[in-house]
């Protein structure tokens, strides 16, 4: 079990818009601290995609944005494309744990 | 460019220890903490320490306290990661991560990967 929830899989066709939730509580996200998300494409090392909530590194489209309310955080795919389908995993601080914590990931599946 | 380059799969028989390494390359290394996260099959990311390459201070979660020990070496730019006391449930691929400071850490980038696996 994750410190934080994520739904095990979501999925839309090409060019649709997909949404998917991170959920923690209040020791981390809701306690103030930054949700990041990363992807990771098969076989492939996790790949910083949004940090700081709701901010793209140089390189990454902006069909990808996030967003955090209260304990939640959510990350969204707009335009929605093949190569898209990876898992993605959403990651914060836990000030209980005195460590970093993420959820077991989202798998996206392109139909 | 920041890259950082993990040492070969291993594997290891229950009770033993392991020690990968990550070389740094494209900044200063001694700039930036550097990260431990492990992946098992089918789990998330399971955060294990960090190193501040300049002291050597290093700080771990608690449930890896005993077991694990980061160390570097500044001459080649490279951190070691140190897992002792194997069982299967240490099965996973460990990645190196540059820590980025804020408010939250972000890890960016990561090493390729370490699969470890572990089995009589």
């Amino acid at each position: 079990q994750s410190v934080l929830t994520q739904p095990p899989s979501v999925s839309g066709a090409p060019g649709e818009r997909v949404t998917m939730s991170c959920t923690g509580g209040y020791t981390n996200i809701g306690a103030g601290y930054d949700v990041h998300w990363y992807q990771q494409l098969p076989g492939t090392a996790p790949k910083l995609l949004i940090y700081g909530n709701n901010n793209r590194p140089s390189g990454v489209p902006d069909r990808f944005s996030g967003s955090k309310s209260g304990i939640s955080a959510s990350l969204a795919i707009t335009g929605l494309q093949a190569e898209d389908e990876a898992d993605y995993y959403c990651q914060s601080y836990d000030t209980s744990l005195r460590g970093y914590v993420s959820g077991i990931g989202t798998k996206v599946t392109v139909l | 460019q920041v890259q950082l380059v993990q040492s070969g799969a291993e594997v290891k028989k229950p009770g033993a220890s392991v020690k990968v390494s990550c070389k740094a390359s494209g900044y200063t290394f001694t700039a930036y903490h550097m990260q431990w996260v492990r992946q098992a099959p089918g789990l998330g990311l399971e955060w294990m320490g960090w190193i501040n390459p300049n002291s050597g201070g290093t700080y771990y979660a608690q449930k890896f306290q005993g077991r694990v020990t980061i160390t570097r070496d500044t001459s080649i730019s490279t951190v070691y990661m140190e897992l002792r006391g194997l069982t299967s449930d240490d099965t996973a691929v460990y990645y190196c991560a540059r820590d980025n400071p804020a408010s939250t850490d972000w890890f960016d980038p990561w090493g390729q990967g370490t699969l470890v696996t572990v089995s009589s």
